[in-house]
């Protein structure tokens, strides 16, 4: 069971360049979230879905954009890259139903933009 | 909103011995779920204990264990016989007890925990 899997795991781009980070789970959990994390900052919401072909923003969705087809990929998409999203990304699932169990974090993706 | 703090940046203990980490938060809410993470150098998020506001008794699993106090809003974190594995940033977060999905986890700011061999 691989759980939440993050690709790439480390990045670095252009300042004006484009990437997509991508997150896909397995255990069929229907919540999926975007979190970044700053240093000093703890972790931030960027974007989540409930569903698929349902998401919508968090605390801090500028400058992303993301899409949910299906179940199990919730991709992030960085449209115009700018220094200010150097951080570590986070994709983590979670099962509405069990609203005790926390999430399931991936392994992160480290973006660095130059 | 919710609001996790977290007020110690670092924490320093030596193998062996005991240290609390602390976390308040503030909500209007009466029920709603707590957690610690924790994440050593290698990124991964890791659940170390999670709380249930409605239940009284404090959680313990294995070594960590929780000192919830419903009243002040204040949810510490207690590890007896420090280990060296357990260096790592540790984070408090909270989540509503319902939600239509903009539920997501409320972190803290973290705290770095350093073990003194």
């Amino acid at each position: 069971n691989a759980g939440v899997t993050q690709t790439p795991k480390f990045r670095i781009l252009k300042i004006g360049q484009s990437m997509t980070l991508q997150c896909a789970q397995d255990m069929n959990h229907n919540y999926m979230y975007w979190y970044r994390q700053d240093p000093g900052m703890g972790l931030k919401l960027i974007y989540y879905s409930v569903g698929a072909g349902i998401t919508d923003k968090g605390e801090v969705p500028n400058g992303y954009n993301v899409s949910r087809s299906t179940t199990e990929d919730f991709p992030l998409r960085l449209e115009l890259a700018a220094p200010s999203q150097t951080s570590v990304y986070f994709c983590a699932s979670s099962y509405s139903a069990d609203r005790a169990y926390g999430y399931t974090f991936g392994s992160g993706t480290r973006l660095t933009v130059v | 909103a919710q609001t996790v703090t977290q007020s110690q940046p670092e924490m320093s203990v030596q193998e062996a011995e005991t240290v609390t980490l602390s976390c308040t938060y503030d909500t209007s809410e009466s029920d709603y779920y707590l957690f610690w993470y924790k994440q050593p150098p290698s990124r991964q998020m890791i659940l170390v204990i999670r709380q249930e506001a409605y239940k009284q008794q404090n959680a313990t699993e294995n070594r960590f264990s929780v000192n919830f106090q419903k009243a002040a809003k204040s949810f510490s974190l207690k590890i007896s016989d420090s280990q060296l594995g357990d260096a790592a940033m540790y984070f408090c977060a909270y989540r509503p007890f319902s939600g239509g999905g903009a539920d997501g986890l409320t972190f803290g700011k973290g705290t770095h925990l350093i073990i003194q061999p």
